[in-house]
């Protein structure tokens, strides 16, 4: 089974400051991708950037990059010059191999502050 | 740019009664989730749903719970006899193939109220 651990409740920035928003995640299959959900106080779901296990490199999405740290089991999402639009809950989700459901974290609230 | 659609945006009910979710996936998709996100918690999967049957499905979906894709292009998450618990955010999400590395894209919710 895959589990996804969020610690971070909620997190503050300063607008046009970057901020790391934190994800380990555990799992026994050797194939799997790793997912990030923005969820404004809309309520939708936004998918914002997807790291697979076998990546050599860390995912970029304009501003969002994903620190990919196998080893350490970790996909923290970095968000670089934060905008006030950027407040909002953010979800970290993976998927092993195959066609299995999305595992979501707790996820984190951010608040970008002017 | 495609999207998933759902509707209603929202839907309140009374307990006991059965309730129908809609949702029009991305045309060319071809696996189908419902999950659903109590107020506050996680988002978690209820089913999945691939070749007009489903694939797999969560605890929480029990008997009371069913999906259709009644034509091309509708697939919809009914809820037989509604109780208060099942009060909830529900989304519809739909992926181009059932693999590791496609992400599964999200309608906007129907956010059910059961009174």
């Amino acid at each position: 089974a895959q589990k996804i651990t969020q610690t971070q409740p909620g997190m503050f920035v300063q607008e046009k400051e970057a901020v790391t928003l934190d994800c380990t995640y555990d799992t026994s299959d050797p194939s799997y991708g790793l997912f990030w959900y923005k969820q404004p106080s809309s309520g939708e779901m936004i998918f914002l950037i997807y790291q697979g296990s076998y990546d050599q490199q860390n995912a970029t999405e304009g501003r969002y990059s994903l620190n990919f740290q196998k080893a350490r089991k970790s996909a923290n999402l970095v968000i670089s010059a934060s905008q006030l639009g950027d407040s909002a809950m953010y979800f970290c989700a993976m998927r092993a191999s195959g066609n299995t459901p999305l595992v979501f974290g707790k996820g984190t609230r951010l608040s970008v502050i002017a | 740019e495609p999207e998933v659609t759902q509707t209603p945006s929202h839907q309140v009910t009374q307990m006991g009664q059965e309730v129908i979710l809609r949702c029009v996936p991305i045309s060319n998709h071809l696996y189908f989730y419902w999950y659903r996100q109590i107020l506050g918690q996680k988002v978690e999967f209820l089913v999945s749903f691939y070749n007009n049957e489903i694939s797999e499905k969560s605890e929480i979906f029990d008997d009371q719970f069913s999906v259709e894709r009644p034509d091309g292009s509708n697939f919809t998450l009914k809820i037989r006899s509604t109780k208060l618990e099942d009060s909830a955010m529900y989304f519809c999400a739909s992926s181009s193939e059932g693999v590791s590395n496609q992400p599964q894209h999200f309608g906007d919710g129907t956010r059910l109220s059961i009174l």
